[in-house]
């Protein structure tokens, strides 16, 4: 079965450090995205790509980048991570406009 | 810009009684809108969706919802609620007026009652 995967599962780090959220689909969708969840906010839009070098900023992109190099993979940077990006993490694939999103599990990030 | 609200962050029910969770949205174009379900420690699944057509959309689970345009609503219903149903539910708007972006609502935590 297609899935998505994220990687990994729980991180911690500390403050001013550079981390990457992996996300790696086989679905081969076009469309990729990455959420944040938070307490009280929902999930909101941090990125999403519609395919290989495509990229476009979400509505809280500030502090996080992403690249497409291959339809598979949308990984996620933190520059230099904040204890404001302490979050969940979710990666979605699309088909394309009018479907649904397939999300991946997770990962839970602690910025100390 | 598209938005959604959901007035309840909090709903306790009995197993066996009736559950409607409450979604309002704003959005310039005709939307698309879904419903998520979130378990413990687990990614969002969809549970339903309307892009156009009838407007009581039936989903998994045993779950529907109605779009009332005039109300700018689509509020998520099951007749009888199971324990299992415990969780955590999404409603989101997306469609070509906003791109393929879907924004989401900030969730309706349902526990249930034994």
């Amino acid at each position: 079965d297609a899935e998505i995967t994220q990687s990994p599962r729980h991180k911690i780090t500390e403050t001013g450090r550079q981390v990457t959220l992996a996300c790696h689909q086989t679905w081969n969708h076009n469309n990729m995205f990455w959420y944040r969840q938070d307490l009280g906010h929902g999930l909101r839009l941090i990125h999403y790509s519609y395919g290989v070098q495509d990229t476009n900023k979400g509505e809280v992109s500030d502090g996080y980048s992403v690249s497409r190099s291959n339809t598979e993979d949308l990984p996620l940077t933190l520059e230099s991570a904040a204890s404001s990006q302490t979050s969940v993490y979710f990666c979605a694939t699309q088909s394309r406009r009018d479907s649904p999103l397939h999300f991946g599990n997770g990962t839970r990030l602690t910025v100390t | 810009a598209q938005s959604v609200t959901q007035p309840d962050i909090h709903i306790t029910v009995s197993e066996g009684a009736s559950l409607e969770l409450r979604c309002n949205y704003s959005y310039g174009a005709t939307p698309y809108l879904f419903w998520y379900v979130q378990s413990p420690g687990q990614g969002l699944q969809l549970l339903l969706k309307y892009f156009s057509g009838d407007t009581l959309v039936q989903g998994i689970k045993g779950f529907e919802a109605e779009f009332k345009r005039s109300q700018s609503s689509f509020n998520l219903r099951k007749p009888s609620v199971h324990w299992s149903d415990a969780a955590e539910y999404f409603c989101a708007v997306g469609g070509t007026g906003g791109g393929n972006k879907l924004t989401f609502g900030t969730g309706t935590q349902l526990k249930v009652e034994l």
